[in-house]
């Protein structure tokens, strides 16, 4: 079955600082993969996304970017964070040929002080 | 207006109840019907989805669609406390063959069933 790691779980950070969020999936191969993030009370919103290795599709102009060095692996980055990038990342993937949900992982809750 | 609009809530029903969590969509290109259930700090779980209108069941769980008011609802019958969770309705538009369909989710209504 497919599963979806995410880490770390919780995350505090200063503003200013860098930030690496890897998420990894296993049970499958060549899956689309999506990162979101959720405000409290709010709905997904949907970052970034990848059909395959070195492809990232950006839905959002933000401070944020994304790689995806290889096919199982999904990094969200940033150079230098700001309060507005707290919140709960989720990694999500998707596969087949015909069409099937996306699963999600357990997220990152990432606090910026 | 939002693509997808989701009763807020919050709902907070006895044990046995039945629950009724709906949306409303705008644009009719949509063709996948989800809904996800989030434990508090956990990832969304798939509970159901189709592509017609019309109910699908799964158990305690009823999912319906009617595309023609643009309108989804999840049922749930005989509502225990472990059902409290928050629930997300999300919607794909363009799934078009393709493998890669973008998702709209509502904001989610937050469900509690009390003993």
């Amino acid at each position: 079955s497919q599963t979806i790691h995410q880490w770390p779980a919780t995350l505090v950070q200063p503003v200013g600082s860098p930030l690496s969020l890897e998420c990894t999936v296993e049970g499958t191969s060549n899956p689309n993969l999506y990162w979101y993030r959720q405000a409290a009370g709010r709905g997904l919103q949907l970052l970034f996304y990848s059909v395959g290795i070195g492809q990232i599709s950006s839905e959002v102009p933000q401070n944020l970017s994304a790689s995806r060095p290889q096919d199982r692996q999904f990094i969200l980055s940033s150079k230098k964070l700001l309060l507005s990038d707290s919140g709960f990342y989720l990694c999500a993937l998707e596969t087949g040929s015909s069409y099937q949900p996306q699963h999600f992982g357990d997220g990152t809750r990432l606090s910026i002080l | 207006q939002k693509e997808v609009e989701q009763d807020p809530g919050p709902l907070s029903v006895p044990e046995g109840a039945i629950v009724s969590l709906n949306c409303t969509y705008s644009n009719s290109a949509f063709q996948y019907f989800m809904w996800y259930r989030q434990y508090s700090r956990k990832g969304p779980e798939l509970l159901m989805y189709t592509y017609s209108s019309g109910n699908k069941e799964d158990g305690r769980f009823t999912a319906q669609v009617d595309k023609s008011s643009k309108y989804i609802s999840l049922f749930i019958r005989d509502s225990q406390p472990s059902d409290s969770a928050t629930y997300l309705c999300a919607i794909l538009s363009n799934a078009g063959g393709t493998s890669y369909g973008k998702l709209t989710f509502g904001q989610g209504t937050i469900l509690t069933v009390h003993p």
